[in-house]
């Protein structure tokens, strides 16, 4: 069974300021996908990652996939408000994503 | 239409009582996922149609679980003798390809429903 661990799991931060959510597996995938869920709305992906070390900037969100296409970061720099949801990351199956384990994150005005 | 449309919003079924979701996906779209996602949590995989096949439908929790896609457009997620562990919100994607189809390109992107809650008394 191919599982993707988030950490952390919750993060309460202020406004401006700057973290980190990982997303780690044990399996490979041939890619991977970031995205954000609000209450009450399904998932907007973020974007893709394909290419191992790959990295992929956003606006103030940088994205990076490890070398071995086992992991992921998301770096949000200068946290807004706007920012808050649950981030999950996705890794590509054949027939399937797996989706994380989901970090939720509230920036604090 | 123009994003994926799923219904009802919300639903709340008595234990043992057997309820009947809809997806209508992005028209054209090959893939199409249904999920199971607890209140915080990821989405679960539940089931996996390419057109009106479904090819993977293991992450169907049990058999009272049963998921079809009959003309390949529309499919109903059917859940018979409704458990109290059955409530969650269940969400639908559509993509034009199968996830490992063309990486990178666009053709493998999720588009998701706002989801059904379903609240099982």
């Amino acid at each position: 069974t191919q599982l993707l661990e988030q950490s952390p799991q919750f993060l309460s931060i202020q406004e401006g300021e700057n973290l980190t959510v990982y997303c780690n597996s044990s399996s490979v995938f041939s890619s991977l996908q970031w995205y954000r869920q609000e209450p009450g709305e399904g998932p907007v992906l973020l974007v893709t990652v394909v290419t191992g070390g790959e990295v992929k900037k956003l606006k103030r969100l940088t994205f990076q996939f490890g070398d071995a296409r086992k992991d992921s970061s998301l770096h949000i720099t200068a946290a807004q408000p706007g920012d808050t949801g649950l981030y999950l990351c996705a890794g590509a199956g054949t027939y399937k994503y797996i989706f994380g384990t989901g970090t939720r994150l509230k920036v604090l005005a | 239409g123009a994003g994926v449309s799923q219904s009802p919003r919300y639903k709340v079924a008595k234990r043992g009582q057997d309820v009947a979701l809809r997806c209508d996906p992005i028209s054209g779209h090959v893939s199409l996922f249904w999920y199971q996602q607890a209140l915080g949590q990821g989405p679960e995989f539940l089931t996996y149609f390419q057109n009106e096949a479904q090819l993977d439908k293991s992450g169907l929790p049990s058999d009272r679980f049963f998921a079809e896609r009959p003309e390949g457009s529309v499919s109903t997620l059917k859940i018979q003798r409704t458990q109290q562990e059955d409530s969650a919100v269940y969400l639908c994607a559509s993509s034009l390809l199968l996830p490992s189809g063309r990486v990178g390109s666009g053709a493998n992107v999720l588009t998701f429903g706002a989801g059904s809650r379903l609240t099982v008394l």
